[in-house]
């Protein structure tokens, strides 16, 4: 099946500093990208959706000067936490959908600690 | 109208058993139905998948049975094993929806030796 990577696996940082979350679609061309974040024992929150080369969707409460999203290829996403607080501790999954728009396959997710 | 409702929140079972998990949505407009596995610290990976015009699937030891009328689907794990202990999502996506999954709650399931 279709894969989906995510890097870092997980990422321990101080408070106020920036964090990069790539995501990449290794054999697939995925025009759509959608960034989630999910709290232990929660479902998976939507934060973001986008599409190669425009702006991305951001969800209602989801700050989008806080959570950059870039889509600049059919192949990579990237999601920047910017001055990160401890209550950006999450686990943040990406997801990709191909340009068929059937099935939408999940990274192995992101583990984010801010100290 | 964009919910899904999943239960059980967990479930226990003997190896051997058959799990059920239910899920009910509202919206008339969601045409794909996936179920997700999801292991401790990994992403959530596609276990089956079914659209509103057909009653049952079946894919190895998973199925799906899917009633629109009632708008409840549910997963049916056969001669469950304890590798199949993770957490599972139903999930729901509709062209009214921008083709966003919506996600149920979520069951843990636990299937001892």
């Amino acid at each position: 099946g279709a894969v989906v990577s995510q890097h870092p696996s997980r990422v321990i940082c101080k408070s106020g500093t920036s964090v990069k979350i790539e995501c990449r679609s290794l054999d697939f061309q995925a025009t759509t990208m959608f960034w989630y974040r999910q709290f232990p024992k929660q479902s998976l929150m939507l934060m973001a959706t986008s599409n190669e080369g425009s702006k991305a969707t951001y969800e209602q409460g989801v700050e989008k000067d806080k959570f950059l999203i870039n889509h600049a290829s059919l192949t990579l996403s990237t999601l920047t936490v910017t001055s990160a607080h401890p209550e950006d501790s999450s686990f943040y999954i990406c997801s990709a959908r191909d340009a068929r728009g059937q099935t939408q396959y999940f990274g192995p997710g992101t583990r984010l600690l801010v100290l | 109208q964009q919910q899904v409702k999943q239960s059980p929140q967990s479930l226990i079972v003997q190896k051997g058993g058959i799990p059920i998990i239910n899920c009910a949505y509202e919206n008339t407009a969601f045409d794909y139905f996936p179920w997700y596995q999801q292991f401790p610290g990994k992403g959530p990976a596609l276990l089956i998948a079914i659209r509103p015009d057909v009653s049952e699937k079946k894919e190895g030891r998973f199925t799906i049975s899917f009633n629109k009328s009632a708008k409840q689907f549910s997963l049916h794990i056969m001669d469950s094993q304890p590798g199949d202990s993770a957490t599972y999502f139903c999930a729901a996506r509709g062209w009214s929806s921008g083709s966003r999954l919506t996600f149920g709650e979520g069951t843990q399931l636990t299937v001892n030796p």
